[in-house]
């Protein structure tokens, strides 16, 4: 049974960085993909990223690009998300989601992680 | 990027009623796209993918259909366990996007 566990509670001032882990389990980590995707606080579902548990190829949305970075071990089959520059509007809940596959075709996301809550404030 | 747009944002309903969900997107996503029910406090769900396939485990009351850039989830007995919010999610071509949110309430 897949199973991806991420880090705990963050809290950071604005301009800080953060970075999340997501520790996936019950299944080979090279055969699928992971997205990032977040909630802020009364809003939907806001998708930032993906990156290939296989060859580490990632992709990120344009409003994220420059500020975050997606990572993975495929040793310990953990993935990152790196965050820079965080402002209060990054306030939010953090996702880790499984990818039906490792490649950039039309797989969709099943699997999602228990949430990361980050909240940006001075 | 691909606008996804859910109607209605919110919808009261009673047990055992059926329900509707519309999703629209800005362009043709050909049959890539998800549907998700996410719950207060809980990750969310997975129930629909290529627009009509029930995920493993989901109840056969949910289904999904439509193609190219009108879809719909129906729900056709609503159970109590029901009552959350509902995504569509598209991932025809990147950045994948998601709809608003339909929030689906106790009358």
């Amino acid at each position: 049974q897949a199973h991806l566990v991420q880090s705990g509670t963050e809290v950071k001032k604005p301009g800080a960085s953060v970075k999340v882990s997501c520790t996936a389990s019950g299944y080979t980590f090279t055969n699928y993909g992971l997205s990032w995707v977040r909630q802020a606080p009364g809003q939907g579902l806001e998708w930032i990223g993906w990156i290939s548990g296989d060859s580490g190829d990632t992709h990120y949305a344009q409003s994220f690009q420059g500020r975050v970075t997606m990572t993975r071990d495929t040793y310990t089959s953990v993935a990152y998300m790196e965050m820079r520059s965080l402002r209060p509007d990054d306030t939010a809940v953090y996702y880790c989601v499984r990818v039906l596959g490792p490649t950039r075709d039309y797989y969709h996301m099943d699997v999602w992680g228990d949430g990361t809550t980050v909240t940006v404030s001075s | 990027d691909i606008q996804m747009t859910q109607s209605p944002s919110t919808l009261s309903a009673s047990i055992g009623d059926r329900v509707t969900i519309t999703c629209r997107a800005s362009q043709n996503c050909i049959t890539w796209l998800a549907w998700y029910q996410h719950k207060p406090g809980k990750a969310p769900n997975l129930l629909i993918y290529k627009a009509t396939d029930l995920e493993g485990g989901v109840p056969s009351r949910f289904s999904g259909s439509g193609s190219g850039t009108e879809f719909t989830l129906t729900i056709t007995s609503l159970q109590p366990d029901d009552f959350a919010t509902y995504y569509c999610q598209q991932y025809y071509t990147y950045p994948w996007t998601f709809g608003q949110g339909t929030k689906v309430e106790i009358k």
